[in-house]
């Protein structure tokens, strides 16, 4: 069975502070999707990045990166120099790669709150 | 349109009646996702839907779940005789496959 794990359920910050949301996954499946996405309080959940489970490249898209390391199933998320923007809650999500629609199995969040 | 559209918004019933919960999803997405996303949990899957194949109704909770996807574009999620627990926004996703799922602002169900 797939499992996502994310144990900080909140974490609160000063803007500019860089800050690490961790995730942690569990499947049988030796080939796999993960992906990030934000909810901020309008609610819509917003799609931030899919991996592939060959890829264990890094990932930066401007202050976001993104930490993929299979020998440890985890796949962490960090914002450099925060922004009162950027709180919200953020669910790390895990799916088969098999041909076809495939659901998501979603961690339970981490709410991200970025104090001015 | 540009996005996966949720109605209504909200929605306030009684305990005991049936809802009706619509998602138009992105033109030419052939995936429909449901899941559900209640107070302080994450989100629970439900039901998805792709082409033409039998939906996969693992997630749902129980048989006064049900929904179907007529056309292979909209698709309607039925609650029949609601009851408190559930209580939750229900979030519909569409995907081409599994690259980009989108999702819907949700609808926002209170069973009182």
């Amino acid at each position: 069975a797939q499992k996502v794990t994310q144990a900080q359920t909140e974490i609160s910050v000063v803007e500019k502070e860089d800050v690490t949301l961790d995730c942690v996954y569990e499947t049988r499946d030796t080939t796999y999707y993960l992906f990030w996405y934000k909810q901020p309080p309008s609610g819509e959940l917003v799609f931030l990045i899919r991996r592939n489970s060959f890829d264990e490249q890094n990932e930066i898209s401007g202050r976001y990166s993104w930490n993929f390391q299979k020998s440890t199933s985890s796949f962490n998320f960090t914002i450099t120099a925060s922004q009162v923007v950027d709180s919200a809650v953020y669910f790390c999500a895990l799916s088969e790669a098999r041909r076809g629609a495939q659901k998501l199995v979603f961690g339970q969040g981490t709410r991200l709150t970025i104090n001015p | 349109g540009a996005g996966v559209s949720q109605s209504p918004s909200n929605k306030v019933t009684e305990k005991g009646k049936d809802v009706e919960l619509r998602c138009d999803p992105i033109s030419g997405h052939t995936a429909l996702y449901w899941y559900r996303q209640s107070l302080g949990q994450g989100l629970e899957f439900l039901i998805y839907f792709q082409g033409n194949s039998a939906p996969d109704k693992s997630g749902l909770p129980s048989d006064r779940f049900s929904a179907e996807r007529t056309g292979g574009s909209v698709s309607t999620l039925t609650i029949q005789r609601t009851q408190q627990e559930d209580s939750a926004v229900y979030l519909c996703a569409s995907s081409l496959e599994q690259y980009g799922y989108t999702f819907g602002s949700g609808t926002r169900l209170t069973v009182v």
